[in-house]
């Protein structure tokens, strides 16, 4: 057990719907990333949240948007979902940021689009 | 842009049998390498990591040297168990201004022990 929880762990909806994701670090972390993981794409980086402020984009789509509370949990949003939105989508956390940091992985959500 | 090459396999290997995962890596400055392993139906976890040339990281058996002269981080192990039946991920996170941590991964290895 990593210490980072995500919710739902599984989630069916329809194209056109929109869903948001959870994601609670592990205690005392403070940066959050966003990880997308698809048959074709593989494990992309998504976005990244320290302590509150967005601090790098990866390849985000402009449907999709993330944010993370004062309690420090994050949430990603993604709407107007499509087919190809179908994926693992992975939290991870990490004291700091940076080079050197170890990113801790949460279980993932497994989002289905039909 | 930086990026990572890993051989994607599957790998069937026996057990005992000695194991190497290649992986290359295209990047800005000096990242930091590392080793993920996702087992089936789990997150990522961390398996090894080395942060300069000719750091050596390991962990349960696995090995991987950092050699900036071929850039690579070759993933081994001497001896693989069933247990060890997974999917191997090579990733770098950039050592550069601006860099905030995010990792760049492989597309992944499946390793298959048999017993």
């Amino acid at each position: 057990d990593s210490g980072v929880t995500q919710t739902p762990k599984h989630l069916i909806t329809a194209t056109g719907q929109r869903v948001t994701l959870r994601c609670s670090p592990r205690s005392g972390d403070l940066s959050v990333y966003w990880y997308q993981q698809s048959l074709d794409q593989g494990l992309q980086f998504l976005i990244q949240y320290y302590n509150g402020e967005e601090r790098a984009k990866g390849n985000i789509l402009e449907r999709f948007s993330a944010q993370q509370f004062p309690d420090l949990h994050s949430e990603l949003n993604l709407s107007s979902l499509e087919l190809g939105d179908s994926a693992l989508y992975f939290c991870a956390s990490s004291v700091e940021m940076g080079t050197y940091n170890e990113q801790f992985f949460g279980p993932g959500t497994r989002l289905t689009v039909l | 842009g930086d990026s990572v090459t890993q051989m994607e396999g599957p790998v069937t290997l026996s057990e005992e049998a000695f194991l190497t995962i290649n992986c290359t890596y295209t990047a800005t400055g000096y990242p930091s390498l590392f080793w993920y392993v996702q087992y089936p139906g789990e997150g990522l976890q961390l398996l090894l990591k080395a942060t300069k040339a000719d750091d050596k990281g390991s962990n349960k058996g696995f090995e991987a040297t950092y050699r900036k002269e071929t850039t690579s981080f070759h993933l081994e192990k001497g001896s693989v168990q069933v247990s060890d039946s997974a999917v191997y991920f090579c990733a770098l996170s950039g050592n550069y201004g601006g860099s905030q941590g995010n990792l760049i991964f492989g597309k992944g290895t499946k390793l298959s022990v048999k017993p």
